[in-house]
């Protein structure tokens, strides 16, 4: 079966601190990319990141930076020195072979609110 | 270039009563899909489609029905609207169906049905 889970529903952090958000997918095939979607509270979904599964290596963009362990099966997401222009809900997602009967369509998780007070 | 365009952006519609959303891409995509999003339950797809003349569905498809008669058109068909279907539903393009792709969301639309 394939699943994305991202057992943080709500997190609540002051600005500068780090937050850390979790996703722990599922999936029996061995080829499968992993992404970060961004929902601010004007409701768009914005594009953040993707990662191939056999590329372990983390990445850096600015304050943001994504750990992705195969061995674990996550890919967390981890928001450096963080801005109230962070609050928003984040989503993880899986693009697989064989969700809904075609290839690459994404799954998603559930999100997590992520609220940033001044 | 105006990439996914969803219309309206909020609708309520009495029980029983019948809408089309309305999803227009502007970038060629072949592949596009239907999400609704439900509180603290993520997206679930409803359909989607791999080109014109081609649809299929996806997790949650009863209640709803699709077309796509042109490559820049997917649009979404309530036929028999009901509570349940109180959501906001995200149309999305992709370029194709390699697994990389990332896909294009429109802005949503918040439907409610009373």
């Amino acid at each position: 079966a394939q699943k994305v889970t991202q057992a943080q529903t709500e997190i609540s952090v002051v600005e500068k601190e780090d937050v850390t958000l979790d996703c722990v997918y599922e999936t029996r095939d061995t080829t499968y990319y992993l992404f970060w979607y961004k929902q601010p509270p004007s409701g768009e979904l914005v594009f953040l990141i993707r990662r191939n599964s056999f590329d372990e290596q983390n990445e850096i963009s600015g304050r943001y930076s994504w750990n992705f362990q195969k061995s674990t099966s996550s890919f967390n997401f981890t928001i450096t020195a963080s801005q109230v222009v962070d609050s928003a809900v984040y989503f993880c997602a899986l693009s697989a072979l064989n969700y809904g009967g075609s290839q690459g369509n994404l799954i998603f998780g559930k999100g997590t609110k992520l609220s940033v007070k001044p | 270039n105006a990439g996914v365009t969803q219309t309206p952006k909020f609708r309520i519609l009495k029980i029983g009563q019948s809408m089309t959303l309305q999803c227009a891409q502007d970038m060629n995509h072949n592949y596009m899909y239907w999400y609704r999003q439900d509180p603290g339950m993520g997206l679930k797809l409803i359909y989607y489609s791999v080109g014109a003349g081609i649809t299929d569905k996806g997790e949650v498809p009863n209640g709803y029905n699709v077309s796509r008669s042109t490559t820049e058109d997917f649009p979404l068909r309530l036929e028999l609207a009901a509570p349940s279907q109180t959501s906001v539903y995200f149309c999305a393009s992709r370029m194709d169906a390699g697994l990389n792709t990332e896909a294009f969301f429109g802005q949503g639309t918040r439907l409610t049905v009373v």
